[in-house]
């Protein structure tokens, strides 16, 4: 079963308008998500590393002001698209680490992406 | 040169064929290397992770060279449900995110 769960899996919205993404760590805590974002037929490009208790770190050309991201607590960090225009229709995707666990050790685990279009 | 180059593709192979993907990344002190596999609009799964003595699940091989800094992933037998996109991914040192790599699309066709 998933282990980060992520919400909404799609969203529409008219420009000019704030969305919110919740991005959820199921049964492990997690200081630190990473927020990606996707362009058709691109790679996914880190937006911005989330701490829980302190600032988010941005990526080069990510505006701070306009994607606002939050973790107040160790299972909940949001991505926030302020203003939203149709340049930031995407999709966005989290993802956190879990320390390792058998069988697969798998470490980093990703929500299921939340597709966003901006009209 | 980017953090990670891979191929774009499209690979258009038939049923039952052998396909390769390569990649190469720039960063000479990245310590863990993965492939993962992304359906359209779906998040990325892992496929595999790749040691440098070369590891094989299944129909798939992965191969760490990195007196070269050079991936590769090789798929043997391929099905239909093999059609993705792949993604070679690497993690720099210390507690920093994966860095991805574009993705090279496969569409296997019957």
């Amino acid at each position: 079963g998933a282990v980060v769960s992520q919400h909404p899996s799609r969203v529409i919205c008219k420009s000019g308008t704030s969305v919110k993404i919740e991005c959820r760590s199921l049964d492990f805590q997690a200081t630190t998500m990473f927020w990606y974002r996707q362009f058709p037929k691109q790679s996914l490009m880190l937006m911005a590393t989330s701490n829980e208790g302190s600032k988010a770190t941005y990526e080069q050309g990510v505006e701070k002001d306009k994607f606002l991201i939050n973790h107040a607590s160790l299972t909940l960090s949001t991505l926030t698209v302020t203003s939203a225009h149709p340049e930031d229709s995407s999709f966005y995707i989290c993802s956190a680490f879990r320390i390792g666990i058998p069988p697969t050790n798998e470490k980093l685990f990703f929500g299921s992406g939340t597709q966003l279009s901006v009209l | 040169r980017k953090e990670v180059e891979q191929d774009p593709g499209p690979f258009n192979v038939p049923e039952g064929a052998t396909v390769a993907f390569n990649c190469t990344y720039s960063n000479s002190a990245s310590q863990s290397f993965f492939w993962y596999r992304q359906d359209c609009r779906k998040e990325p799964k892992l496929l595999m992770s790749v040691y440098s003595s070369g590891n094989e699940d299944g129909r798939f091989t992965a191969q760490l060279n990195r007196a070269s800094q050079y991936i590769s992933l090789l798929i043997r037998d391929s099905k239909l449900s093999d059609s993705a996109t792949y993604l070679c991914v690497v993690n720099k040192p210390g507690n920093t995110p994966l860095v991805f790599g574009k993705g090279t699309r496969l569409s296997v066709i019957a």
